[in-house]
């Protein structure tokens, strides 16, 4: 079974412009996760997507956001970019409906804002 | 309100002595630990998890974490290290009742020497 794919890998965008990411769960998983990783906040949770609804959200501001298609592919979007979004962004996804679900990460995509 | 907190964010130890790297967390519901490794360029790997079943837990790569309630803690141990146990150990949480929102430690880097 092939892993979490995350598309690009790695991105370069200047202050003021948006970028997408995206993220394709493994087959079958119905729930994405996205976290953001910085050397100075470390691991923080975005969001998570569930049968295309936002089902969980973290403290970001509204340049922040998300979405979920019918085939589990989820995508975020960062607008307006500032210097502080650099960071890795992972995804995760699990099965979203037992009561434990463990997360499968990918490998993440490199954002670097200049 | 859940947390987490990873003591030392450098550990370094001789290949083949004991690792140890501690987590304490703070929770207001009953809890669900983890513990993912990270290596360079890459997502975060589940290692093991402690779900409320069995207090002492055995993951891959013969790690183990022992749930300690009394001292909210989930240290996690391997009697000896490899080289290639080198790589940043991060702790996690969250609620039973939302298993899909991860509550991230710092991090802890491991550097094993020969």
């Amino acid at each position: 079974k092939a892993g979490v794919t995350q598309t690009p890998r790695y991105l370069i965008k200047t202050r003021g412009q948006q970028v997408t990411l995206s993220c394709s769960p493994i087959s079958g998983h119905r729930s994405v996760s996205w976290y953001q990783q910085t050397p100075g906040q470390g691991l923080q949770f975005l969001f998570e997507y569930f049968s295309e609804t936002q089902r969980n959200k973290g403290n970001f501001p509204g340049r922040f956001s998300g979405r979920q298609f019918s085939n589990s592919r989820s995508e975020m979007n960062v607008s307006t970019l500032e210097l502080g979004d650099s960071a890795l962004y992972l995804c995760a996804s699990n099965g979203g409906t037992g009561a434990y679900n463990e997360q499968f990460f990918g490998p993440g995509t490199r954002l670097t804002v200049l | 309100a859940q947390s987490v907190t990873q003591l030392g964010s450098h550990v370094s130890v001789s290949e083949g002595a004991l690792v140890l790297l501690r987590c304490n967390y703070s929770s207001s519901v009953p809890p669900y630990l983890f513990w993912y490794v990270q290596y360079p360029n890459q997502g975060l790997q589940l290692l093991l998890k402690y779900t409320s079943a069995a207090t002492l837990v055995k993951g891959i790569n013969g790690f183990e974490a022992e749930f300690k309630k009394s001292e909210t803690s989930f240290h996690l141990t391997k009697p000896s290290a490899h080289m290639s146990d080198a790589a940043e150990y991060f702790c996690a949480v969250s609620g039973t009742y939302n298993t899909d929102k991860l509550i991230f430690g710092t991090g802890t880097r491991l550097q094993v020497f020969p």
